[in-house]
């Protein structure tokens, strides 16, 4: 069956734009992650949605950053007023439900801000 | 905070040998996973441990928790070019869903 699949692979904006970052999950999957990549390090934990809801927003950097999951499938990660600094591998995930259940991570979108 | 620290951060051998990747933490963790990352695209998880001492072994992958929850090993015996990756560990506390990422071993197995 398909995998998680996120659009776009690669995105350049410049500084000061605002972008969208789109997560297809496992068909379903009820629960949703998004963690942030960047160069030499782990995955880092940014949102976690169990259905609709966030269930837990925590490891947003700041305001400017923003998720949805309005129908409990498709997510959209939105940064408002990019910084050079949000440069980083944007990866999604999803899980049957959440708790101890495996996570399955789409291949990310690269995000390069000029 | 809970942290994971991996060693080495690099490392490069050749093919059929062995070799050992740590992955250790202060904090104590519900359970902890290994993933495998190639360049391009998301971690594949590999395995997870969840009961102190747990060692699990995968064809040529052996994993161990440690006892107390805090540390976990990867051994590769006889390593191929297709074990070539970077190697992430991941450690679950109460949330059991929030993972906190080490930085990962970068492994280059040579023909």
């Amino acid at each position: 069956g398909a995998g998680v699949s996120q659009t776009p692979s690669n995105k350049v904006t410049e500084k000061g734009k605002y972008v969208e970052l789109r997560c297809d999950p496992i068909s379903g999957h009820t629960a949703l992650y998004w963690y942030r990549q960047s160069l030499g390090q782990g995955p880092e934990f940014l949102i976690y949605f169990q259905g609709t809801g966030a269930a837990d927003d925590s490891g947003l950097p700041n305001d400017r950053f923003f998720a949805v999951r309005p129908e409990g499938s498709v997510s959209t990660l939105k940064i408002q007023r990019t910084e050079r600094g949000d440069s980083a591998v944007y990866l999604c995930a999803s899980s049957l439900t959440g708790g101890m259940y495996e996570q399955y991570f789409g291949p990310g979108t690269r995000l390069t801000v000029t | 905070t809970q942290l994971l620290e991996q060693s080495p951060q690099f490392l490069s051998i050749q093919e059929g040998e062995n070799l050992t990747v740590y992955c250790n933490s202060s904090s104590v963790f519900s359970s902890l996973q290994w993933y495998r990352q190639e360049p391009g695209e998301g971690p594949v998880l590999l395995v997870t441990v969840v009961t102190g001492g747990e060692v699990k072994k995968l064809k040529r992958l052996t994993f161990q928790f440690g006892d107390a929850r805090k540390d976990s090993s990867l051994h590769i015996t006889a390593a191929q070019p297709g074990d070539t990756g970077l190697y992430l560990c991941a450690g679950s506390g109460g949330s059991n869903y929030k993972l906190t990422f080490g930085k990962g071993t970068l492994l280059t197995v040579n023909p």
